[in-house]
């Protein structure tokens, strides 16, 4: 089943901050969190393990909560080059498809 | 990170024609190839999941035998699209798994049936 991301977009000023919700109603082994820019292939930002572990860059972090089925991508500071499209994707067991939401449109202003 | 190639990057083709897509893991070995199709504005939409030396496992919905997929080594798999026409006309992107538990993507390929 496909998760469920929110917002659906987000319009931000350079060095404001934004958070990307994605949700499933099944029990999950994993989510892995990509970026994708308009005319391009998605490239890979994290994955996170169910036993709830937090993980992240300087200013990009993302974590899971095993209970709720939830994880969030926390962007801080947000700089131009973070415009794009954000893709969730998750995956019930270890070595499974990975199954992508609908993704969440974030466009940074200068 | 793992790169993943894929040719075409782009291709036209008159409808009623076949189309083979090429996906390559350059330095890895990928057991399992991923194919995705995207259309403008929305999600990656799994096709099939391919399985070196094995047949493809196709989604629901995907009609196997329009979606010709082959994954003949550890580094290659490729996709056919037969007779296509104009409504399959969409970004196809591959990915391919590592043994590090995530996927990585190919540059995709836009084809455009006329």
């Amino acid at each position: 089943q496909q998760p469920v991301q929110s917002p659906q977009a987000v319009i931000l000023r350079e060095g404001e901050d934004a958070v990307i919700n994605c949700s499933s109603s099944k029990a999950l082994y994993s989510v892995h969190w990509y970026r994708q820019k308009h005319g391009e292939a998605p490239v890979f930002l994290m994955i996170l393990l169910k036993g709830g572990e937090q993980k992240g860059h300087e200013k990009i972090s993302a974590s899971f909560n095993e209970k709720k089925q939830q994880s969030s991508l926390y962007l801080t500071a947000s700089q131009l080059s973070y415009s794009g499209t954000y893709f969730c994707g998750t995956e019930l067991r270890r070595d499974d498809k990975i199954i992508f939401g609908k993704g969440t449109r974030l466009h940074i202003l200068p | 990170g793992a790169v993943v190639s894929q040719h075409p990057s782009r291709v036209i083709c008159k409808s009623g024609t076949s189309v083979k897509i090429e996906c390559r893991s350059l330095d890895f070995q990928a057991t399992t190839m991923f194919w995705y199709r995207q259309f403008p504005k929305q999600s990656l939409m799994l096709m099939a999941t391919s399985n070196e030396g094995s047949k493809a496992t196709y989604e629901q919905g995907v009609e196997k035998d329009k979606f010709l997929i082959n994954h003949a080594s550890l580094t290659l798999s490729t996709l056919t699209v037969t007779s296509a026409h104009p409504e399959d006309s969409s970004f196809y992107i591959c990915s391919a798994r590592t043994g590090q538990e995530t996927q990585y993507f190919g540059p995709g390929t836009r084809l455009l049936v006329l």
